[in-house]
């Protein structure tokens, strides 16, 4: 099954600047990719995703971009702020909804 | 804005007992999933069910567990003899179609099996 490998596990970044997650995934045949926000006591929300077809996304401050050949997407945020803090799940999946998680990057916005 | 509610928050069951989890769905959508997330482990998928049968389940997802959606809005998952390794943090999520992909989650119910 699909595999999906997440670092750095901890980011901590300086508000302002930018942070980036980046994801590895196995399975060739996924074809979507979404990125999960966690804050504390609450389930994960969906921020962003991208499909295989789409190489580049972007929404505000967040964008993610795919890789399909190196099998790796990123998600970039840019201008942090404070209420970016969080864990963020990369997860990806093929048509059937079963997602892969990877295991979550704790990142810290330093005011 | 709409959202998913799971009930309860927190459970805590001795092993061996039986444990139903609720949710509720968002409300015009259709498919429905169960993911858990033991602690430090990544999320992972147990179940996905459409028009009242399961549509897909994981390894995990033995004879002790069973999902139900037993009238228009609830949709549960059963364990019948919880184990101590049953303990992690459950999610409930659901869906408009499976093309549209985008699930939508709830708080979760942490379980806790002594």
């Amino acid at each position: 099954g699909e595999n999906v490998e997440q670092h750095p596990s901890t980011l901590s970044v300086q508000e302002g600047d930018s942070a980036v997650i980046k994801c590895t995934y196995s399975d060739s045949a996924s074809n979507y990719f979404p990125w999960y926000k966690q804050e504390l006591g609450k389930g994960p929300q969906l921020i962003i995703d991208i499909r295989s077809n789409v190489g580049e996304k972007k929404d505000q401050r967040i964008a993610v971009t795919l890789n399909k050949t190196a099998k790796h997407f990123s998600l970039h945020i840019t201008e942090t702020q404070p209420e970016d803090s969080a864990v963020y799940f990369c997860a990806a999946g093929y048509g059937n909804n079963r997602l892969a998680f990877g295991k979550g990057n704790q990142v810290v916005v330093i005011p | 804005e709409p959202e998913v509610t799971q009930t309860p928050s927190h459970q805590v069951t001795q092993m061996g007992q039986e444990v139903i989890l609720r949710c509720v769905p968002i409300s015009n959508h259709l498919y429905f999933y169960w993911y858990r997330q033991i602690l430090g482990q990544k999320v992972e998928f147990l179940v996905s069910f459409y028009n009242n049968e399961i549509s897909e389940k994981s390894e995990i997802f033995d004879d002790q567990f069973s999902v139900e959606r037993p009238d228009g809005s609830n949709f549960t998952l059963k364990i019948r003899s919880t184990k101590l390794e049953d303990s992690a943090m459950y999610f409930c999520a659901s869906s408009q179609d499976s093309l549209n992909e985008k699930l939508f989650f709830g708080s979760g119910t942490q379980l806790s099996v002594l």
